[in-house]
């Protein structure tokens, strides 16, 4: 069974800085393209970040260049989101999604519960 | 990152049928087609359909999905309690670089 488990998200003060950390089992986690997405309080999906199974292709959205950081650990099966330079407007449920494959279809296959990141003084 | 267009809210009465739209441009939707997720209040987005039209095993055939052109459609017939949620596009935008989601839509069940 697919699971993937979010951890790492609080409470933080603006400017800030969290590191979010998304646990993979039931699948071969070096095979897969991963993401993170987020959600802010009773508003859409909004994509964060992705990154290619060997870490060698990453892309951000415009909203979070510069200042979020994804990355992965094939060895431990795990996916990361460093945060720094936090705003009140990335107050947003975070979600680790793992892309479906072949390439040509691929869809956002698995999602984690989520983890909650607040940004506030 | 420009987003996909979805209708904010659709009602429809219940086992009665609803289609859901989502409209984007040819770098995304009109591309590689646009994938579908449905989400109950408190829990994470599931999977409907893949970016092809196919279904995951175990989603109910009352769900079906096409494209034309840079719009996909959602259908869902025989509308039951339980498939009154949020449900949401998205695509892959070759020009952008970027995955882009609709803003969703509500869908309620009468």
């Amino acid at each position: 069974e697919v699971q993937l488990v979010e951890s790492g998200g609080g409470l933080v003060q603006p400017g800030g800085s969290l590191r979010l950390s998304c646990a993979a089992s039931g699948f071969t986690f070096s095979s897969y393209e991963m993401n993170w997405v987020r959600q802010a309080p009773g508003k859409g999906l909004e994509w964060v970040s992705h990154i290619s199974p060997s870490g060698n292709n990453i892309y951000y959205a415009d909203s979070v260049k510069g200042r979020f950081t994804i990355s992965r650990d094939n060895a431990k099966n795990s996916l990361y989101l460093q945060m720094n330079s936090l705003r009140a407007e990335d107050t947003a449920v975070y979600y680790c999604a793992r892309l479906s494959i072949p390439v040509d279809i691929r869809s956002f296959e698995y999602w984690g519960q989520g983890t909650l990141v607040t940004v506030s003084s | 990152q420009a987003g996909l267009t979805q209708p904010p809210s659709v009602s429809k009465d219940l086992r009665q049928t609803a289609t859901l739209t989502c409209t984007g441009n040819s770098n995304n939707v009109g591309y590689q087609g646009a994938s579908w997720l449905q989400q109950h209040p408190g829990h994470p987005p599931k999977l409907l359909f893949y970016r092809n039209n196919n279904r995951p095993s175990g989603i109910s055939e009352r769900f079906s999905a096409s494209r034309s052109g840079n719009t996909a459609s959602l259908t869902i017939t025989g509308l039951q309690p339980e498939d009154e949620a949020d449900y949401f596009c998205s695509a892959w935008d070759s020009s952008l670089t970027a995955w882009v989601f609709g803003g969703g839509t509500k869908l309620t069940v009468l």
